[in-house]
């Protein structure tokens, strides 16, 4: 079975630009999280989805982020404009319910210049 | 704010030994625990979940204790391979069953 899958896997920008980050979770998957992963501040939950429907975004820094999840099989998690300080790696996880064990997808290691 | 606190370590182990780490969580309602493995550059990966009355995989043995709030992996007979971060994870009741994270402890086996 395809674990979760991300899309790019590194991302180079420069500041300003809009960076699309990709996510298709494990199929039969009701929960889908986004993460955001740095030395400084460790592992932080972004926004989970349940059934596609957003339910917690309190974790999204600033209004340049959003994420959608269109249908149960693809989520996208966008920064526009973005920033030096995003850099990061970005997990998206998923799970059979949402208080169940999360699988985690390779992660996408953005860098802005 | 609903937290969970490691020692971030590193742990420097010879391989062979008996390592042990201890996780404590803030909210007393939560149900569900687990410990995650992070390797270097790596997504965390599902290590085992915690029970209450404990559970045991191998040479892992983790424990929940309730009384305390806290959560114990031990690692039996450590070796080269179980070099990696392991995260602590409990759920928050009160913020739509949403997993809370530690901050992770870094440990090293030597040989």
């Amino acid at each position: 079975d395809a674990g979760v899958i991300q899309s790019p896997r590194h991302e180079v920008t420069e500041m300003g630009q809009e960076v699309t980050l990709r996510c298709k979770p494990i199929s039969g998957h009701n929960s889908l999280f986004w993460y955001r992963q740095t030395m400084m501040r460790g592992l932080e939950l972004l926004i989970y989805f349940n059934n596609n429907v957003p339910i917690d975004d309190s974790g999204m820094p600033e209004d340049r982020f959003s994420a959608k999840m269109p249908n149960a099989s693809f989520s996208t998690l966008k920064i526009q404009p973005s920033e030096p300080r995003d850099s990061a790696v970005y997990f998206c996880a998923s799970s059979f319910q949402r208080a169940d064990t999360q699988y985690f997808g390779p992660g996408t290691r953005l860098t802005v210049l | 704010r609903k937290e969970v606190e490691q020692d971030p370590g590193p742990f420097n182990v010879p391989e062979g030994a008996t390592v042990a780490f201890n996780c404590t969580y803030s909210n007393s309602a939560s149900q569900s625990f687990f410990w995650y493995r992070q390797d270097c550059r790596k997504e965390p990966k599902l290590l085992m979940s915690v029970y209450s009355s404990g559970n045991e995989d191998g040479r892992f043995t983790a424990q929940l204790n309730r009384a305390s709030q806290y959560i114990s992996l031990l690692i039996r007979d450590s070796k080269l391979s179980d070099s990696a971060t392991y995260l602590c994870v409990a759920n928050d009741m009160d913020s739509n069953y949403q997993l809370i994270w530690g901050a992770g402890t870094k440990l090293i086996i030597k040989p």
